[in-house]
């Protein structure tokens, strides 16, 4: 069965330190992998999403980026946190046959 | 762009009742799939419903049932006999049915709180 791993749960960061998250997904190949944000009280952002290794495509312009090294593994990175990068990151992976999406249990990010 | 837009930030209702959520959605698509997501307060992603477009018959889940209305881009969700564990955040999605990216855009969600 498919499942996705994402690391790690909570995050507390000075502002203009560096962001590496990281999601993984076990139980099937050349999955489409996105990223969201869920801000307090508000609903879900897509940030990037990918459809293979080192293809990214961006929805908002922002201080993160993200890379696909490898077929199942999706990272979210910042070089240097703002205090409005804070909130809770979702890593999914969306099936071929669009049945539903798959997601990660979340980051919770504060930049203090 | 695809807009999905729920009205209602915050919704009661108590044990045992019945309650709608609503949503609408904007779309020039005719291929698409519309999702209602749970989040407890545990803040997994719950899938409750999904709906083919070109399915005309709603969708039902046990106590969860949709009410599509694809002339008028409505997709409510209708919960029934309401238990307090139903208690968390409602997000209606929409996704198109074709194109390499194919990501699913979420609404802003209702809280649902279920009361005894």
């Amino acid at each position: 069965s498919q499942t996705i791993h994402q690391w790690p749960a909570t995050l507390v960061q000075p502002v203009g330190s560096p962001l590496s998250l990281e999601c993984t997904v076990e139980g099937t190949s050349n999955p489409n992998l996105y990223w969201y944000r869920q801000a307090a009280g508000r609903g879900l952002q897509l940030l990037f999403y990918s459809v293979g290794i080192g293809q990214i495509s961006s929805e908002v312009p922002q201080n993160l980026s993200a890379s696909r090294p490898q077929d199942r593994q999706f990272i979210l990175s910042s070089k240097k946190l703002l205090l409005s990068d804070s909130g809770f990151y979702l890593c999914a992976w969306i099936s071929r046959v669009r049945t539903e999406a798959f997601f990660g249990q979340g980051t919770r990010l504060t930049v203090v | 762009a695809q807009t999905v837009t729920q009205s209602q930030p915050e919704m009661s209702v108590q044990e045992a009742e019945t309650v709608t959520l609503s949503c609408t959605y904007d779309t020039s698509e005719n291929n698409y799939y519309l999702f209602w997501y749970k989040q407890p307060p545990s803040r997994q992603m719950i899938l409750v419903i999904r709906q083919e477009a070109y399915k005309q018959q709603n969708a039902t889940e046990n106590r969860f049932s949709v009410n599509f209305q694809k002339a008028a881009k409505s997709f409510s969700l209708k919960i029934s006999d309401s238990q307090l564990g139903d208690t968390a955040m409602y997000f209606c999605a929409f996704m198109l049915g074709s194109g390499s990216g194919y990501a699913l855009n979420f609404g802003k969600g209702t809280s649902l709180l279920v009361t005894p």
